[in-house]
């Protein structure tokens, strides 16, 4: 099936650690995303990226940093310059690398710290 | 950049009653706008989006409208079923620079149906 895959669905990290979150897809799309939801506040855009080695900030990218190796693959990593990480995170793919036809999201991972 | 509003930020209904969600934009080159569905503890999913050229488009109890002139776009649900509660997302598509172009959200609804 295709799809994209969020990895772990939920995280917990220490005070003053790096973590990477995993985002797999298998839609052979272009455009990536991560997205950080808090409650009231909709979904912010963390990074994108439209091509493999190339990505762009988003509106809240300080304290994370992003990696577009391989297509299928755009893993987050919330460092711990991150003053406020915990969060759910979303991943999204889509075929039109402007944002201009349906996003697919994975299941999110929920990141926890301690 | 792109700011979208979206109310109300909650929404109870009893079943069977049709819930109505509005939204704004400020860009007035956005041209794409996706509503998605968000169940707890999921992501969200696209349930229906609209284009600019149109102004409304329906699918089966969902239909969005588009209001270009005013830069505003609605969602409406007839016939509301216990599935169908959840929270709903618009989001607007606008040109970010360098070729490329990005979503914005609204903050989402939480649409609650009664049985």
């Amino acid at each position: 099936d295709g799809g994209i895959t969020q990895s772990p669905k939920y995280l917990f990290r220490k005070e003053g650690q790096n973590v990477t979150l995993s985002c797999e897809q298998n839609l052979n799309h272009d455009a990536m995303y991560w997205y950080r939801q808090d409650p009231g506040q909709g979904l912010r855009l963390i990074y994108y990226s439209q091509i493999v080695n190339d990505f762009q900030k988003g509106d809240i990218a300080e304290g994370y940093s992003v990696s577009r190796e391989k297509k299928e693959s755009f893993p987050l990593t919330v460092t711990s310059a991150q003053k406020n990480p915990t969060a759910f995170y979303l991943c999204a793919s889509s075929n039109s690398p402007g944002g201009l036809s349906e996003a697919f999201f994975g299941q999110g991972t929920r990141l926890t710290v301690v | 950049g792109e700011n979208v509003e979206q109310h109300p930020s909650t929404l109870s209904v009893q079943e069977g009653d049709s819930a109505v969600i509005k939204c704004t934009y400020s860009d007035s080159a956005s041209n794409y706008f996706p509503w998605y569905k968000q169940e707890l503890g999921k992501g969200p999913q696209l349930i229906i989006d609209i284009r600019s050229n149109v102004g409304e488009k329906k699918d089966q109890r969902i239909a969005v409208t588009l209001n270009k002139t005013a830069k505003h776009f609605s969602l409406h649900i007839t016939e509301t079923q216990p599935e169908d509660s959840a929270v709903y997302f618009c989001a607007a598509s606008a040109y970010s620079g360098a070729g490329s172009y990005q979503l914005t959200f609204g903050k989402g609804t939480k649409l609650s149906v009664i049985p």
